[in-house]
């Protein structure tokens, strides 16, 4: 079935460890992102990538980085995880850059992270 | 900059009746507007987009979006809601993002359909 896999489902961190979200599309999208969810919040964009071997910053960058080295995976890790940034990350992609796309994006399942 | 706001943090309706899940937006232009749906431990679905044409936008699970320009609103509605519908809807609306675009979403209505 043709979407975005992340991994892990759910994690348990400890603050000051450093960790890597996966994310991997099969649908030869050429865009993706990564958003947390928090309560009352909404989903707010953290990374993202026009195309492979591009990425650049979203809304709430600090903390995190990505990488883009083919078209289907998209990693996101935390260097040195916090307590505020227990969230639960979703992976997206959409085609042609979100310009033609008529779904907008294709999302993940998500992670839920909690850094203790 | 784009936004969108979702007035009310939750919705409650009986089964049978009419749903309205209300969102607003500021936008610079023409606005591109989605909805999508959360079930638990879900990840969000696609339930419709406005773009242009008809005002009134039909999309999945029986769903429609009203665009208004002058009350700058994307109403989500259906006309008999199934307590299957309870979900957290988000709307979003599209925004220019260096040479491609991001979705800006909203911060969510939980929708409670009750028997």
């Amino acid at each position: 079935i043709a979407g975005i896999t992340q991994a892990p489902t759910s994690q348990i961190l400890a603050a000051g460890r450093r960790m890597t979200l996966r994310c991997t599309q099969d649908m030869r999208h050429n865009a993706m992102y990564w958003y947390r969810q928090d309560l009352g919040l909404g989903l707010r964009l953290i990374h993202y990538s026009n195309t492979a071997g591009t990425t650049g910053k979203g809304e709430v960058p600090d903390g995190y980085s990505v990488s883009r080295a083919n078209t289907d995976d998209f990693p996101l890790t935390l260097a040195s995880a916090v307590p505020s940034q227990t969230s639960v990350y979703f992976c997206a992609s959409s085609d042609s850059s979100g310009q033609g796309d008529p779904y907008g994006y294709t999302f993940g399942s998500g992670t839920r992270l909690t850094v203790v | 900059a784009q936004s969108v706001a979702q007035p009310e943090d939750q919705v409650n309706v009986a089964e049978g009746n009419p749903l309205t899940v209300k969102c607003t937006y500021s936008v610079s232009g023409n606005p591109y507007l989605f909805w999508y749906v959360q079930y638990p431990n879900r990840g969000l679905q696609f339930l419709l987009k406005y773009i242009t044409g008809d005002n009134l936008v039909k999309g999945s699970y029986g769903f429609e979006a009203e665009f208004n320009k002058s009350q700058t609103s994307f109403h989500l509605k259906k006309p008999s809601a199934l307590v299957s519908d309870s979900a957290l809807y988000f709307c979003a609306v599209r925004d220019r993002m260096d040479s491609s675009y991001k979705l800006i979403f909203g911060s969510g209505t939980r929708l409670l359909v009750r028997p």
